[in-house]
């Protein structure tokens, strides 16, 4: 099993420039979970899906957030207008049929200059 | 609702010597308990998991936890340190009605010395 995958591993971008962030889930998760962390706020769940359906978006920090996941296989989170602020590491994981156990991807590093 | 605290930011052990990485929940519901591992750069790897069978719980590298419900306590250990432990550990605690979400503690670096 190729685990959780992400991309970009990492992405220096301008501030308000448009950013997008990828993720296949392990093949048969259903729950696909978008994280962020940062030295100052640590881990934050940003939104979660469930069969493709988006359940929680409250951590989502405003509108210039956005997450799909058009299919069962890959997640997008979009950030538009990117800001400095942004600037984290942004994990998306995944759980299956062992409930509880959720299995992340090594992150996609972003910096706002 | 669910809480997790990690009581040290940061623990320093020499190889060789145990490691103690302590952590504290509260919960409404009976839960289920983690510990991740994170080494520099990388993503977050599942240590072990409590899902209330035993109480003595045994991961990967050596680690184990036990979960004291009358302390509500999950404590990490380990009986004799490596050099490649060394990384961030976080204790996790989901609760049977959250979906599946997962609230972190805030992370214990740990250091081993040679």
């Amino acid at each position: 099993d190729a685990g959780v995958i992400q991309s970009p591993r990492h992405e220096v971008t301008e501030m308000g420039q448009e950013v997008t962030l990828r993720c296949k889930p392990i093949s048969g998760h259903n729950s696909l979970f978008w994280y962020r962390q940062t030295m100052m706020r640590g881990l934050e769940l940003l939104i979660y899906f469930n069969n493709n359906v988006p359940i929680d978006d409250s951590g989502m920090p405003e509108d210039r957030f956005s997450a799909k996941m058009p299919n069962a296989s890959f997640s997008t989170l979009k950030i538009q207008p990117s800001e400095p602020r942004d600037s984290a590491v942004y994990f998306c994981a995944t759980q299956g049929g062992d409930l509880n156990t959720i299995y992340f991807g090594e992150g996609s590093w972003l910096t706002v200059v | 609702a669910q809480s997790v605290t990690q009581l040290d930011s940061h623990v320093s052990v020499s190889e060789g010597t145990p490691v103690l990485l302590r952590c504290n929940y509260s919960s409404s519901y009976s839960p289920s308990l983690f510990w991740y591992v994170q080494h520099p750069n990388k993503g977050l790897q599942l240590l072990l998991k409590y899902t209330s069978a035993a109480t003595l719980v045994k991961g990967i590298n050596g680690f184990e936890a036990e979960f004291k419900k009358s302390e509500t306590s999950f404590h990490l250990t380990k009986p004799s340190a490596h050099m490649s432990d060394a990384a961030e550990y976080f204790c996790v605690v989901s609760g049977n009605n959250q979906g599946g979400k997962l609230i972190f503690g805030q992370g214990t670096e740990l250091s081993v010395k040679p």
